[in-house]
C-alpha cells in the first residue's frame, strides 16, 4: 500500500523561506512529484524526483532522499501568490503512471 | 489550444438520478484518470485508463464507471448518485513517459440532494 503524510497547515510572511516536507510508505517506488494547487482551481505541476538529491527551478527547489521515504519543497522569496495548497504524490514502481497523493498542505502567505 | 477540458463545469443533482461527466484530451495522451477531491482527504484516484480500450480500478471505485472508446474521451457515469459522492472530480492525462507528469482538466463541481 501507499502511505503519504505531509503537514496540513503552514504560514509564512512575504520574502521568507519555506519547506515543506513529505514522507511516505511505497511498496515501490518510482517517483514523486509535487503539485501546487489554488483554491477552486486544478492541481499543477511544479516538480518531479526520482533520483536523489535537490532539483532546483527558479524559487521552487525539491529534494528527495529515497532511503528516508522523505521529500521536501523549499519555496523561496515567498509572493502573496504563493498562498496555494501544495500537494506532495508517489508513483509506485508497479502501478504504471497511477499517482497516490498526500492529503496537501496548505500554504497562507502574510503580508 | 491543447488541454483538457471537462464538462459540465458545475451540477445539482437529485439522488438516484444518472449522471455522466465528460473530460476530453488532445494531447494525444495514452493515460486518462479520474480523481475526486473532498475537503481534508485530498485526491482520491476513481479510475484509470493507460490506452484506449482498456480501464483499471483505483482506490475508491464503487458507485462509478467509466469506458475509454478512444484516446481523447474518457467519460465517468454515476448510475445512480447518492449524496457521498458530492465532490469535486478531475480529469487528468498523462504521455506514461520517462517523467508521466499529469496533467489536470479544470473540475466539475458536483451537488448531489
Amino acid at each position: 500500500g501507499q502511505n503519504i503524510d505531509q503537514p496540513t497547515e503552514m504560514t509564512a510572511t512575504e520574502g521568507a523561506i519555506v519547506q515543506i516536507n513529505c514522507t511516505y510508505q511505497t511498496s515501490g517506488f518510482n517517483g514523486l512529484f509535487w503539485y501546487q494547487q489554488h483554491a477552486g482551481e486544478a492541481p499543477t505541476f511544479l516538480s518531479y524526483n526520482v533520483l536523489d538529491g535537490l532539483e532546483e527551478k527558479g524559487r521552487f527547489s525539491s529534494f528527495l532522499s529515497r532511503s528516508k521515504g522523505y521529500s521536501y519543497l523549499l519555496l523561496k522569496e515567498l509572493q502573496m501568490k504563493d498562498s496555494a495548497s501544495y500537494l506532495c504524490a508517489v508513483r509506485g514502481r508497479s502501478t504504471l503512471g497511477r499517482l497516490y497523493f498526500g492529503r496537501g498542505t496548505q500554504l497562507t502567505v502574510w503580508p | 489550444i491543447a488541454g483538457i477540458t471537462q464538462a459540465p463545469t458545475s451540477q445539482i443533482l437529485a439522488a438516484g438520478r444518472r449522471m455522466t461527466l465528460r473530460c476530453t484530451q488532445d494531447m494525444r495522451h495514452n493515460a486518462m484518470y479520474w480523481y475526486r477531491q473532498d475537503l481534508g482527504l485530498g485526491l482520491r484516484l476513481i479510475h484509470y485508463s493507460n490506452t484506449a480500450g482498456t480501464t483499471g480500478k483505483g482506490e475508491v471505485p464503487d458507485g462509478y464507471s467509466v469506458s475509454r472508446a478512444n484516446t481523447d474521451d474518457f467519460p465517468l457515469t454515476l448510475a445512480s448518485a447518492v449524496p457521498s459522492q458530492t465532490s469535486v472530480y478531475f480529469c487528468a492525462s498523462s504521455d506514461m513517459g520517462r517523467r508521466d507528469e499529469q496533467f489536470f482538466g479544470p473540475g466539475t463541481r458536483l451537488t448531489v440532494l
